[in-house]
C-alpha cells in the first residue's frame, strides 16, 4: 500500500457518460497530481492541485475537470466520454517539494 | 510531445544477464527520477538524481546522470525475474509536475 488511495479500481461505462474518479493523498501530502496512461501516449500529466488550489494544467481536455477538497482528497471528473478516453488514470501526491512522488494504483477506465 | 526518449523500448533477457536502459533529452534537466511500474500498479520511485555526473546505487541497480544533465542511464547487474516491469524516467518541470519518458519494458525470464 503506497498510502495514496484511488477508487474505483475499475470502471466500465458507455460513450457520452460522465464519471468521477477519487483520490486520497498520502497523509501529510498537500499536492495532488493526475496523470493519464494510455498505450500510445504513455504517462501524460493532466492537472495539479496544491492545498485546494489549482497549480498547473497539462494536456487536460475541456471535458475533464478536477478539484481538491478541504480534506485534501481530489476528484477527477470526466464527461461526454469517448472511446479514446479509455486509459489508466493515476493520482500521485507529494509534500510539495518536488521529490518523493507517491502514486496510487490507478483507475482503469474502459469506455464502450 | 515526448521530451524524453528511452531506449530500448523493449528488452527481454534471461536471469543473470546485465542490461542498461537509457534516457535522453535535447534539453537540460534540473533533476531526473527513475520509476518502475508493475502491471496493475502505479509507478514506484526508485531514485532521484540532481547533480551532473552523479552516480547512485540501489543494490543491483546503478543510476547515472550525465555530466551535461541531458541524459541518464540505469544499469541492472545480474537481472532477476523480480526486475520485470516498465522502467520510466521522468523530469520535473514547472510546479514540480513530472514529464515521463517513453518507457522501457523489461522482461526477465528464468
Amino acid at each position: 500500500d503506497s498510502g495514496v488511495t484511488q477508487t474505483p479500481k475499475h470502471l466500465i461505462t458507455a460513450t457520452g457518460q460522465r464519471v468521477t474518479l477519487r483520490c486520497s493523498p498520502r497523509s501529510g501530502d498537500l499536492s495532488v497530481y493526475w496523470y493519464q496512461q494510455s498505450l500510445d501516449q504513455g504517462l501524460q500529466f493532466l492537472i495539479q492541485y496544491y492545498n485546494g488550489e489549482e497549480r498547473a494544467k497539462g494536456n487536460i481536455l475541456e471535458r475533464f475537470s478536477a478539484q481538491q477538497f478541504p480534506d485534501l482528497h481530489s476528484e477527477l471528473n470526466l464527461s461526454s466520454l469517448e472511446l479514446g478516453d479509455s486509459a489508466l488514470y493515476f493520482c500521485a501526491s507529494t509534500t510539495g517539494t518536488g521529490y518523493g512522488y507517491t502514486f496510487g494504483s490507478g483507475t482503469r477506465l474502459t469506455v464502450v | 510531445t515526448q521530451l524524453l526518449e528511452q531506449s530500448p523500448q523493449f528488452l527481454s533477457i534471461q536471469e543473470g544477464e546485465n542490461l542498461t536502459v537509457y534516457c535522453n533529452s535535447s534539453s537540460v534537466f534540473s533533476s531526473l527520477q527513475w520509476y518502475r511500474q508493475e502491471p496493475g500498479e502505479g509507478p514506484v520511485l526508485l531514485v532521484t538524481v540532481v547533480t551532473g555526473g552523479e552516480v547512485k546505487k540501489l543494490k543491483r541497480l546503478t543510476f547515472q546522470f550525465g555530466d551535461a544533465r541531458k541524459d541518464s542511464s540505469l544499469h541492472i547487474t545480474a537481472a532477476q525475474p523480480g526486475d520485470t516491469g516498465l522502467y520510466l524516467c521522468a523530469r520535473t518541470g514547472t510546479a514540480s509536475k513530472l514529464t515521463f519518458g517513453t518507457g522501457t519494458r523489461l522482461q526477465v525470464t528464468l
